[in-house]
């Protein structure tokens, strides 16, 4: 059963726009939350993270909103820019420090 | 410090063939993570290590497989007998325990291929 679920496997946006890359999960206790950037051949990148007495963080271009009634949590990206153009994941724990459960990802690709 | 390391970046291996991969953390890092990524799926979490010790092993990390962190710095996991199915990415991360607003960091990861 998948704990930590991305709905969207894509999303296509155009330079300047807004990008907007959501993520579910289902387990109550996950209380730290994080979104990671993924190049091919390369490891995941850590981009920004949330814990669940906040809901919402942001640094720079990047903005995580957390719902914690809906479980649900979202990452904005503005302006869009086409080096942003990866692979994106959600992930979740129990704790900060603990082991990570990732979504599938979520492929973004900007166009100029 | 240039961040983790992974070696080797790329493995082939003959089925049935044990293999072992290694992980060098950042310095300053007291945790220690292996995960496994196939196509199309996220990172799947196999065990974490605090130094030493190691605090929890997924139910993916069969008795085939084993980790080890000897001194709380490097670590090396060993897949034994391999099988098809265990051909992936493992990645390897580091962090500090309770680390929130860092993240954990990622090496590049090593290639398995069984054939």
């Amino acid at each position: 059963d998948q704990q930590v679920k991305q709905n969207s496997p894509s999303l296509s946006v155009q330079e300047g726009r807004i990008s907007i890359l959501n993520c579910d999960y289902t387990n109550s206790m996950f209380d730290y939350f994080l979104w990671y950037k993924k190049y091919p051949a390369e490891g995941p990148t850590f981009l920004i993270s949330i814990s669940s007495i906040k809901d919402k963080n942001e640094d720079g271009r990047f903005t995580v909103f957390l719902n914690k009634s809906a479980k649900h949590l979202s990452l904005h990206i503005v302006p869009s820019q086409p080096g942003d153009s990866a692979v994106y994941f959600c992930a979740a724990s129990a704790q900060a420090g603990t082991a990570l459960i990732f979504g599938k990802g979520t492929t973004l690709s900007v166009s100029s | 410090d240039t961040g983790v390391s992974q070696d080797p970046r790329h493995k082939i291996t003959k089925r049935g063939q044990n293999v072992t991969f290694r992980c060098d953390p950042i310095s300053e890092h007291n945790r220690l993570y292996w995960y496994r990524q196939t196509l199309g799926q996220g990172p799947e979490f196999l065990t974490y290590f605090q130094n030493e010790a190691q605090l929890e092993k997924s139910r993916l990390l069969s008795d085939r497989f084993s980790a080890e962190r000897p001194k709380g710095s490097f670590s090396t996991l060993e897949i034994q007998r391999t099988e098809q199915g265990d051909s992936a990415m493992y990645l390897c991360a580091s962090s500090l325990a309770l680390a929130t607003s860092s993240g954990y960091t990622f090496g590049s990861g090593t290639r398995l291929t069984v054939v």
